[in-house]
């Protein structure tokens, strides 16, 4: 069964502070990795994406990849109470077709 | 721009009734297509993919079904529904094959169906 792990937090962070979410996946042949964040009771939006080992900086977010590791991470620069959100990793399958394999989601909350 | 949309976008419906989700997308041609289901406090939980007209591939069985009757429409249905099925449905789309980007989804606004 292949997996992707997120704590499920919530994570909670000072307004102003870096947040760091963090994710691991199973399938070794993953090659496309993305962050969606969920407000609550609203759809999934994407964030970023990212496909090769290191750092992908968007704005206040920077995406991080380790293929050798499996793990995937975001950092949120100068989080803002409005970043209060479920993030949700996926990691696309290896295989023949677009299948996306969802984390659970890590629940952050920015506290003024 | 591309654009998806969705409806109902909630719904209460009695165990054993019927269901009817659809979902249409905008601005682009030949998507591939996707229904996923999120029960509350759960991750996403892909039900059905589509890479074309009539091209429909199950991922989990149960007693939903979909169809593609036009390129830019998908419809999630069931002939009778269980309390199991209430949730968060989402469709969402992504480019095609043949386009050669088919790698990035989007989430059209969501069907909250609760099963009494």
């Amino acid at each position: 069964q292949k997996e992707v792990e997120q704590n499920s937090g919530p994570l909670s962070v000072p307004e102003g502070a870096i947040a760091s979410l963090n994710c691991t996946y199973s399938d070794r042949g993953s090659q496309s990795f993305f962050w969606y964040r969920q407000y609550s009771g609203k759809s999934p939006e994407l964030i970023m994406s990212i496909y090769s080992n290191g750092d992908k900086e968007d704005g206040r977010f920077t995406a991080q990849l380790n293929k050798a590791s499996q793990y995937v991470s975001l950092l949120i620069r100068d989080s803002q109470p409005s970043d209060s959100a479920t993030y949700l990793c996926a990691a696309r399958m290896s295989g023949g077709y677009n299948k996306l394999i969802f984390g659970a989601g890590t629940r952050l909350a920015v506290h003024p | 721009s591309q654009t998806i949309h969705q409806w109902p976008a909630t719904l209460v419906q009695p165990v054993g009734s019927p269901l009817s989700l659809e979902c249409t997308v905008e601005g682009t041609s030949n998507p591939n297509l996707y229904w996923y289901r999120q029960a509350a406090g759960r991750g996403l939980q892909l039900l059905f993919y589509s890479v074309g007209i009539g091209q429909i591939s199950s991922e989990v069985p149960q007693n939903l079904s979909a169809s593609r009757p036009q390129d830019r429409q998908f419809i999630l249905s069931s002939k009778k529904l269980l309390l199991s099925d209430s949730g968060f449905y989402l469709c969402a789309w992504s480019g095609s094959f043949a386009s050669g980007s088919t790698d990035t989804q989007y989430f059209g606004p969501g069907t909250r169906l609760t099963v009494l």
